[in-house]
């Protein structure tokens, strides 16, 4: 089972709303990544859990909160957000610290701040 | 910093046409490199990964080589069918448990 799920599939929120997006995997992966892609853009990393601790945060503002409360799952908080940071936010995993190790990605959140 | 250049942007071509489509990256200190397709609006399916001791890959109608000197590698498509209309995206990393770095994709169309 190569697969990794993300929950809710679409997501509308106003600027001062709190949500959550959720990532779950049952492969054992050791590694966790959440990314963030623009409308016809690529996607671009935004933090990585290695051993559930955070191992790189690539300047993300703070609005944005990841948390990884075991090895199976990775959450991302939300609040205060703006409309610019509608897009689809795509969560991943990897067995970590091997070369030949694949990265899985789940469909993705479909998210929209108004 | 690390960047990843994909020819072309866009493709257009008759069904079972062989067609190669290219990534280029900036710096080759690279773990492996990965060749993902998208669906539009879906997440990313892996299709190949090279480690950066590999040469090249094949599964199935794909094979992908590296060229980790050059920072190059070419995602070669067989027999193309419309199925295969997506976007191809290149992405190389870094190290153990670092993230992946993409480009920006080539978006293909195959014309039945």
């Amino acid at each position: 089972d190569t697969e990794v799920t993300q929950t809710p599939k679409h997501l509308v929120m106003g600027m001062t709303n709190k949500k959550s997006l959720k990532c779950e995997q049952h492969m054992g992966h050791r590694a966790m990544y959440w990314y963030k892609q623009k409308a016809k853009k690529p996607p671009e990393l935004m933090f990585v859990y290695s051993y559930e601790k955070l191992s790189i945060n690539e300047s993300v503002p703070s609005r944005f909160s990841p948390e990884c409360p075991n090895s199976s799952l990775l959450n991302l908080h939300l609040h205060a957000l703006q409309p610019e940071d509608s897009a689809l936010y795509l969560c991943a995993s990897s067995q970590d610290r091997l070369a030949g190790d694949t990265q899985y990605f789940g469909p993705g959140t479909r998210l929209t701040v108004l | 910093k690390q960047e990843v250049t994909q020819i072309p942007a866009a493709l257009s071509v008759p069904e079972g046409e062989n067609l190669v489509l290219n990534c280029s990256f900036t710096d080759s200190a690279i773990y492996n490199l990965q060749w993902f397709r998208q669906d539009p609006g879906k997440g990313l399916t892996s299709l190949l990964l090279i480690q950066s001791s590999q040469r090249e890959q094949t599964s199935g109608r794909l094979n992908a080589s590296l060229d980790k000197s050059s920072g190059r590698s070419t995602l070669y498509i067989a027999a193309s069918q419309p199925g295969d209309s997506a976007t191809y995206l290149c992405a190389v990393r870094r190290g153990g448990a670092d993230g992946l770095t993409f480009g920006k994709g080539t978006h293909l169309i195959i014309q039945p």
